[in-house]
């Protein structure tokens, strides 16, 4: 199974902050990376999708890069409906893997 | 609109099975896999498996191999999930949720989750 390992696991920032978070696969998926958007009792969402894409009604502060085993989700001004848990998910192959999260809190 | 509707949440017994359903509306049904995730309390997301809903095959990540299994009632657009061999750490919310463009992508069409209590 191909492990994807998130970082930072958590991080503490302030509205209009630009955020980064990481995502490293354990072997070479090409640009088949997902990421999600999780607040508490919901489901996760979907906000990019093969490393890049944004999924309809995303809003432009999110992007997503790399390719290979290292990518990066970012956003660019951090907005009070943004503070939730991120997780990357790779669709390479089966098992579609997660991260661990990244829980992105309030300062 | 697609929707991917659960049935709703369960208590059972360590040993006991569970089996969880997923009414899919919205969009053609065979068209794309259904995927089973789940997340444990304060937990991160844990992918079950998949089932094709046009050909019935079912993939099933490795550690639930023997304890679950994925069907699907056409007639309904209907995916199941039955897991078996309950034990604590089974308590989780249960998602479904439609693929997105391969097998192994998750779209951003999930259910609402299903709670699953495993407690004597």
């Amino acid at each position: 199974d191909i492990q994807m390992t998130q970082s930072p696991s958590s991080l503490s920032a302030s509205v209009g902050d630009r955020v980064t978070i990481t995502c490293r696969a354990s072997q070479r998926i090409s640009t088949y990376l997902s990421w999600f958007q999780q607040k508490p009792g919901k489901a996760p969402n979907l906000l990019i999708y093969t490393t890049s894409a944004l999924h309809s009604g995303v809003p432009s502060r999110f992007s997503g890069s790399g390719s290979g085993t290292d990518f990066t989700l970012t956003i660019s001004s951090l907005q009070p409906e943004d503070f939730a848990t991120y997780y990357c998910q790779q669709t390479y192959n089966t098992p579609p893997t997660f991260g661990q999260g990244t829980k992105v809190e309030i300062k | 609109q697609v929707q991917l509707v659960q049935s709703g949440a369960e208590v059972k017994k360590p040993g006991a099975s569970v089996k969880v359903s997923c009414k899919a509306s919205g969009y053609t049904f065979s068209d794309y896999y259904i995927h089973w995730v789940r997340q444990a309390p304060g937990q991160g997301l844990e992918w079950l498996g998949c089932i094709s809903p046009n050909s019935g095959d079912t993939k099933s990540a490795q550690r639930f191999q023997g304890r679950v299994t994925m069907t699907r009632d056409t007639s309904i657009s209907t995916v199941y999930m039955e897991l078996r061999r309950l034990r604590s750490g089974d308590t989780a919310v249960f998602y479904c949720a439609r693929a997105l463009y391969n097998p192994s992508s998750i779209s951003g069409y999930w259910g609402q989750g299903t709670l699953v209590t495993v407690s004597s």
